[in-house]
């Protein structure tokens, strides 16, 4: 069936590092990825969309990278800062447009 | 800017009582999905309605009913709760299909 998930539960790195988050996904009729942050007692804060017409994205200090090929999805952040520190969840878009399916979440964190 | 608002964020209920969530979608958002986040679990797409009709299903309990008002807020009816019903419950809503979705901050809910 349809899944998203991660390959690593946590991530630790040092301040000013750059850090990447993977995330492998099931379903190759997939064609919309959302990665978002979550903060301990808060909701899903939306970073970075990709479509699979597309490889790369960048925003602000984030970039994800689509490999359609191996079903490969990434996150990076350039210059890690302590207020990166959150879950990390990577969804699909359901075929429909409606559900998002999550992935399991990465944990990073920042080390001053 | 203005967010997905979801009342109360805490709630307290025992066992076979009921509850009521609301969520109060992002201005011009049509449409409105619901999730359940158990504890280190990823959330779970329960249900979502577009423009006051419902537009997807997933794993939402028959306990449980939902719906969307001519103002587009939504709220979620739960009856005959359950020890296992304790969760926080999201709220997102989005500007139709194949959109980013904006999740509110969330209801806890617990169950005595």
């Amino acid at each position: 069936g349809e899944s998203v998930g991660l390959h690593l539960p946590t991530l630790s790195v040092q301040e000013g590092d750059n850090s990447i988050i993977n995330c492998a996904y099931s379903n190759s009729a997939s064609d919309y990825f959302i990665w978002y942050k979550q903060e301990s007692g808060k909701g899903p804060q939306f970073i970075i969309d990709i479509r699979s017409n597309m490889d790369k994205r960048q925003g602000q200090r984030v970039t994800v990278l689509l490999n359609k090929t191996v079903k490969h999805l990434s996150l990076q952040i350039a210059a890690t800062q302590p207020g990166d520190s959150a879950v990390y969840f990577c969804a699909e878009i359901s075929t429909s447009g409606s559900r998002l399916t999550f992935g399991e979440g990465t944990q990073l964190t920042v080390n001053p | 800017a203005a967010g997905v608002i979801q009342s109360p964020r805490h709630l307290i209920k025992e066992k076979r009582e009921t509850a009521t969530l609301k969520c109060y979608p992002i201005p011009r958002h049509d449409t409105v999905y619901w999730y359940q986040q158990g504890p280190g679990q990823d959330p779970q797409f329960l249900i979502s309605f577009y423009e006051k009709m419902q537009s997807d299903k997933g794993s939402i309990p028959d306990r449980f009913s939902a719906q969307q008002f001519s103002d587009y807020h939504s709220e979620l009816n739960m009856s005959s709760l359950e020890l296992g019903d304790s969760a926080l419950y999201f709220c997102a809503s989005s500007l139709k299909s194949f959109q980013p979705q904006h999740f509110g901050d969330g209801t806890r809910l617990s169950i005595l």
